[in-house]
């Protein structure tokens, strides 16, 4: 079976500062990752995905995020946050096992001024 | 960019009442999906549907749904007698490959059901 973890419901920063987003997953087979964001009202939008080829993904708007297959982790990060990064982020892996993907319980991220 | 497209945005219904939830995935996507959000939970895989059939359910998934892709374009989820517990947000999917590649993902309809 697979999981994710990410391991903080709510994260503050102040606008500039650097981004952290952590996320954990177990897999039993090479997984495939992704990150997704949810703006309020909006739709999933994938940020970037991890496929078995570079570890240090590059996403859009400036995120990106590194596979480390030694801690089970794949965590987002961004140099200096922006007011409009303000949303729900998704850490999620897929199973080539299977056509389903399993989601983390989402990550709220919270820019302040 | 090409988009997956979801209609209607919002469905108030009635309990006991029928629902169809309606999707336009990508035009040369060949795997379809429909996920659901219950408020401050996590999103949960319903179903995926490949060649024209089921491929894989959860145990969401039960007798009460149903998906159909009635004309080649149109991907719907059915829900034959509402319940309160369905009130969610519904995502559809689509991928041109497998789900190694990631999909995209519809804008969502939000159904609440009185």
């Amino acid at each position: 079976a697979q999981s994710v973890t990410q391991l903080d419901s709510h994260v503050s920063v102040s606008e500039g500062t650097p981004v952290l987003l952590r996320c954990n997953y177990s897999s039993s087979y090479s997984p495939s990752l992704f990150w997704y964001v949810q703006h309020p009202n909006k739709g999933l939008q994938l940020l970037l995905k991890y496929t078995s080829a570079a570890t240090l993904v590059k996403g859009i708007n400036g995120f990106e995020a590194e596979f480390k297959k030694s801690e089970t982790s794949f965590h987002l990060t961004k140099p200096s946050a922006h007011m409009s990064d303000a949303a729900e982020y998704f850490c999620v892996v897929s199973d080539p096992r299977y056509s389903t993907l399993t989601f983390g319980k989402g990550t709220m991220l919270l820019v302040s001024p | 960019e090409p988009e997956v497209t979801q209609t209607p945005s919002h469905q108030v219904t009635q309990m006991g009442q029928e629902v169809i939830l309606r999707c336009v995935p990508i035009s040369n996507h060949l795997y379809f999906y429909w996920y659901r959000q219950i408020l401050g939970q996590k999103v949960e895989f319903l179903v995926s549907f490949y060649n024209n059939e089921i491929s894989e359910k959860s145990e969401i998934f039960d007798d009460q749904f149903s998906v159909e892709r009635p004309d080649g374009s149109n991907f719907t989820l059915k829900i034959r007698s509402t319940k309160l517990e369905d009130s969610a947000m519904y995502f559809c999917a689509s991928s041109e490959r497998d789900s190694s590649y990631g999909y995209t993902f519809g804008s969502g309809t939000r159904l609440t059901v009185v």
